[in-house]
């Protein structure tokens, strides 16, 4: 039972335009969400987060969009430079007695063409 | 500092052997958790722990031990170790909501 779930295993973009990563989950309970980005040979590094509160978060040139109703979420990265091409995870918590344990995505790969 | 650093880097066993991977972070963090990531399956969680002398199952902890003697170090240990069990594995402790990840051990059983 996959609770979150990437369904684009990658995406293309050319320089300077406008990367759009989405996600969607199932579970209900989720009430906080985060994007890490991941290089090839290194851990994965946090990005950026949003909390069930609100629907959107920015810092810099990413934003992430939160749609309660319909369970997804995404994130823009505006303008795409050759340096976001990674892999990117969605993952996310159900805070409380959750522990901080989270839930992660299959992960989608970001192509950025120069 | 440091921040989350694992040991070793690339291992490889066969069936049936054991060894121990260790995970130490110089953040003070409470929280420490270990992952696997498998192709297409994103990052499962194995073991986690909320504290010096405290661990807990995940979603993928059969196979598997863990211990947490020390507050900086978490250690994930396999027992007898079976082909199923190759992967890369990360380490992550947590600050507030964020955890931050080691670089990852990767892990051939043949």
């Amino acid at each position: 039972d996959q609770q979150v779930k990437q369904n684009s295993p990658s995406l293309s973009v050319q320089e300077g335009r406008i990367s759009i990563l989405n996600c969607d989950y199932t579970n209900s309970m989720f009430d906080y969400f985060l994007w890490y980005k991941k290089y090839p040979a290194e851990g994965p590094t946090f990005l950026i987060s949003i909390s069930s509160i609100k629907d959107k978060n920015e810092d810099g040139r990413f934003t992430v969009f939160l749609n309660k109703s319909a369970k997804h979420l995404s994130l823009h990265i505006v303008p795409s430079q050759p340096g976001d091409s990674a892999v990117y995870f969605c993952a996310a918590s159900t805070g409380g007695t959750s522990y901080g344990k989270l839930t992660f995505g299959q992960g989608t790969i970001l192509t950025v063409h120069p | 500092n440091a921040g989350v650093t694992q040991t070793p880097k690339f291992r490889v066993l066969k069936t049936g052997q054991s060894m121990t991977l260790l995970c130490a972070q110089d953040m003070n963090h409470e929280y420490m958790y270990w992952y696997r990531q498998d192709p297409g399956m994103g990052l499962r969680l194995i073991h986690y722990s909320v504290g010096e002398g405290t661990t807990a199952k995940g979603e993928v902890p059969d196979g598997y031990n863990v211990s947490r003697l020390k507050k900086q170090n978490f250690l994930l240990g396999l027992e007898s170790a079976a082909p199923s069990q190759t992967s890369v594995y990360f380490c992550a402790s947590k600050l507030v909501e964020t955890q931050y990840f080691g670089p990852g051990t990767r892990l051939l059983v043949l």
